[in-house]
């Protein structure tokens, strides 16, 4: 029973034409994150909800938005995507001092 | 700033061996967490083990478990009996005690059980 879900599992989109990636969870944790990793890297954190609270690094290009309209949704907007925004995606739940549930991931190719 | 080494970038063992992966991790904070993540191919990311920085006591879950040093700052984990299911990519993490709940992850080790 996945508890975190990502959708689409592979996104193919063109240079420049705006992609929205999706996550749900069912373990109602308060606080949900969106990874960014590149082939054989570690996940590198692009911004995180606590409750309806965003949190956006420091470094994650203005290119990359998040919308959380609930507990259960959270989607990652790449507004114009780059031949570098290539990647695997990560949705991960977390609630407190413990472990992040991760989803399984969408694997974006830019064209 | 919190940072996270694993010096091993890739290892691999014989299936029934034991092999121990290694992690060290700079902080100035004395209450934090660290935890050991594994990722298979293709396949998407889960804890392995959890270990609170003021418990003494070394993580177990079954055939793994942690050698916890504090005063080093030092994070290893211990496979025993490894199956080839424990071929993956292994993240090695550090959460904070205070303020926000984000993970510093090092840059992994790629394990290979071979049969």
């Amino acid at each position: 029973d996945a508890m975190v879900i990502q959708n689409p599992r592979y996104q193919v989109t063109q240079f420049g034409k705006p992609v929205t990636l999706s996550c749900s969870q069912t373990l109602n944790h308060n606080v949900m994150y969106w990874y960014q990793q590149k082939s054989s890297q570690a996940p590198k954190l692009l911004f995180h909800y606590y409750d309806k609270d965003f949190n956006n690094e420091a470094d994650t290009p203005d290119n990359f938005q998040s919308r959380r309209p609930n507990t259960s949704f959270c989607f990652l907007d790449i507004r114009s995507p780059g031949l570098g925004d290539a990647a695997m995606y990560l949705c991960a739940t977390g609630h407190g001092k413990n472990i992040q549930y991760f989803g399984a991931g969408t694997r974006l190719s830019v064209l | 700033a919190q940072t996270v080494t694993q010096s091993q970038p890739e290892m691999s063992v014989q299936e029934a061996e034991t092999v121990t992966l290694s992690c060290t991790y700079d902080t100035s904070e004395n209450n934090y967490y660290l935890f050991w993540y594994k990722q298979p191919p293709s396949r998407q990311m889960i804890l392995v083990i959890r270990q609170e920085a003021y418990k003494q006591q070394n993580a177990t879950e079954n055939r793994f478990s942690v050698n916890f040093q504090k005063a080093a700052k030092s994070f290893s984990l211990k496979i025993s009996d490894s199956q080839l299911g424990d071929t993956a990519m292994y993240f090695c993490a550090f959460m904070t005690d205070f303020g926000n709940e984000k993970l510093t992850f090092g840059t992994g080790t790629r394990l290979t059980i071979i049969p």
